[in-house]
């Protein structure tokens, strides 16, 4: 099956910084990318959609500006949260949507846990 | 709008036993339907999924899900559990015809088993 990675696993960082969350598909070309996140013991909340060459999509009561997406080939996505802060801490997941064919399928990334202090 | 129930927060079996673990969903159109499995601390993982054809769908692990139309169904089985398949479980659905829209998940439920 398709691969997708994450970088970094888990960081923790200040209240404040900003941090780069890394997604890549790295045997296939992903024209859509979502990212997620998860609270504990909760759903898979969609944050927004990624569409390389474009700007993202951004769900309701997400806010762009503090959560920046970046799209920039068809393998890589990246989202930055913005002078984070401890409501930040989440486990943020992307994910990568193949299409070959009549067959659509959503594969995920092992997920950051991003921890702020 | 998409949207997908898992009814059960938690599901408790003993090993060896067979398992169910319940989904409901509601589209406009035709679904595409998904079971994904997530170990602590860790991504997703695709088990199997149904597209069209088949009612009853195979996948990872000995798993597998039965699509019924009419009880807008897809409940995720598997005739022998293992302790190993203890995890947290999350349905999820989209819509066939609705473009560039990505999954829906429920809110997914935690698998005990019990040795």
């Amino acid at each position: 099956g398709a691969v997708v990675s994450q970088h970094p696993s888990r960081v923790i960082c200040k209240s404040g910084t900003s941090v780069k969350i890394e997604c890549r598909s790295l045997d296939f070309q992903a024209t859509t990318m979502f990212w997620y996140r998860q609270f504990p013991k909760q759903s898979l909340m969609l944050m927004a959609t990624s569409n390389e060459g474009s700007k993202a999509t951004y769900e309701q009561g997400v806010e762009k500006d503090k959560f920046l997406i970046n799209h920039a080939s068809l393998t890589l996505s990246t989202l930055t949260v913005t002078s984070a802060h401890p409501e930040d801490s989440s486990f943020y997941i992307c994910s990568a949507r193949v299409q070959r064919g009549r067959t659509d399928t959503q594969y995920f990334g092992p997920g950051t846990r991003l921890t702020v202090l | 709008a998409q949207s997908v129930a898992q009814p059960e927060d938690q599901v408790n079996v003993a090993e060896g036993n067979p398992l169910t673990v319940k989904c409901t969903y509601s589209v406009s159109g035709n679904p595409y339907l998904f079971w994904y499995v997530q170990y602590p601390n860790r991504g997703l993982q695709f088990l199997l999924k149904y597209i069209t054809g088949d009612n009853l769908v195979k996948g990872s692990y000995g798993f597998e899900a039965e699509f019924n139309k009419s009880q807008t169904s897809f409940h995720l089985k598997k005739p022998s559990a293992l302790v190993s398949d203890s995890a947290l479980y999350f349905c999820a659905v989209r819509d066939r015809e609705s473009g560039n829209t990505p999954l829906v998940f429920g809110k997914g439920t935690r698998l005990s088993v019990i040795a």
